[in-house]
């Protein structure tokens, strides 16, 4: 069964520096996608980066970055220079293959604190 | 352009009552997906309907249930509420039915479900 799991339940940070979030996939389907949201204590999810299973580089969004280590089955996320307004839950998810209606599943998230 | 809309933002019901959720997707997107979010863990698939018909059922009993209409918005409908049941439940929609390419679910703020 396809699964997400993130190890770090909380995580500390220094303005402008980078933090790399952990995030490891379980599946044995060839063709998925593996996605990062952010969730403020307000509640919306925000969707931030999207990597494809057959994508060859690495995806990249502005301060956002995702290094994809397919052998591995990893896909963390790095945040350079952090922003105060970056402190908020991460969540890494799976999206499964197209035939099982393009659910997502998450991970537990990780806590992410921006230190002045 | 409007995002995805979800109402009631927050809701206080007693055990053994039923709820009905609702969520109006971006304007294009014909793909609504529900989610369960427990406080302190990561989202948990509930329904996912794309132009009307179930599409994906995640592990959730018989006594939740959804619908999607013609103009694409969607009730999520919980009989018999459980302590349980107390969470947050996200709507997510896409133009993408099943997973397709990289076409991401956007999130509404929820609705906050408390069972007394």
């Amino acid at each position: 069964a396809q699964k997400i799991t993130q190890t770090q339940p909380g995580m500390f940070v220094q303005e402008k520096e980078a933090v790399t979030l952990d995030c490891t996939y379980d599946t044995s389907d060839q063709s998925y996608g593996l996605f990062w949201y952010k969730q403020p204590s307000s509640g919306e999810m925000i969707f931030l980066i999207y990597q494809g299973s057959y994508d060859e580089q690495n995806a990249t969004e502005g301060r956002y970055s995702l290094n994809f280590q397919k052998a591995r089955k990893s896909a963390n996320l790095v945040i350079s220079a952090s922003q105060l307004g970056d402190s908020a839950m991460y969540f890494c998810a799976m999206r499964e293959a197209y035939n099982q209606g393009g659910k997502l599943i998450f991970g537990q998230g990780t806590e992410l604190s921006v230190k002045p | 352009d409007a995002g995805v809309t979800q109402s009631p933002t927050h809701l206080i019901k007693t055990r053994g009552q039923q709820v009905t959720l609702r969520c109006s997707p971006i304007s294009g997107h014909k793909s609504v997906s529900w989610y369960q979010q427990v406080l302190g863990q990561g989202p948990q698939f509930i329904f996912q309907y794309y132009e009307k018909e179930e599409r994906g059922r995640g592990n959730f009993p018989d006594r939740f249930s959804a619908r999607q209409f013609p103009n694409y918005s969607s009730e999520l409908n919980v009989n018999a509420l459980l302590l349980g049941d107390s969470a947050l439940y996200l709507c997510a929609s896409s133009t993408d039915d099943r997973g397709h390419g990289n076409q991401p679910q956007h999130f509404g703020d929820g609705t906050r479900l408390s069972i007394l």
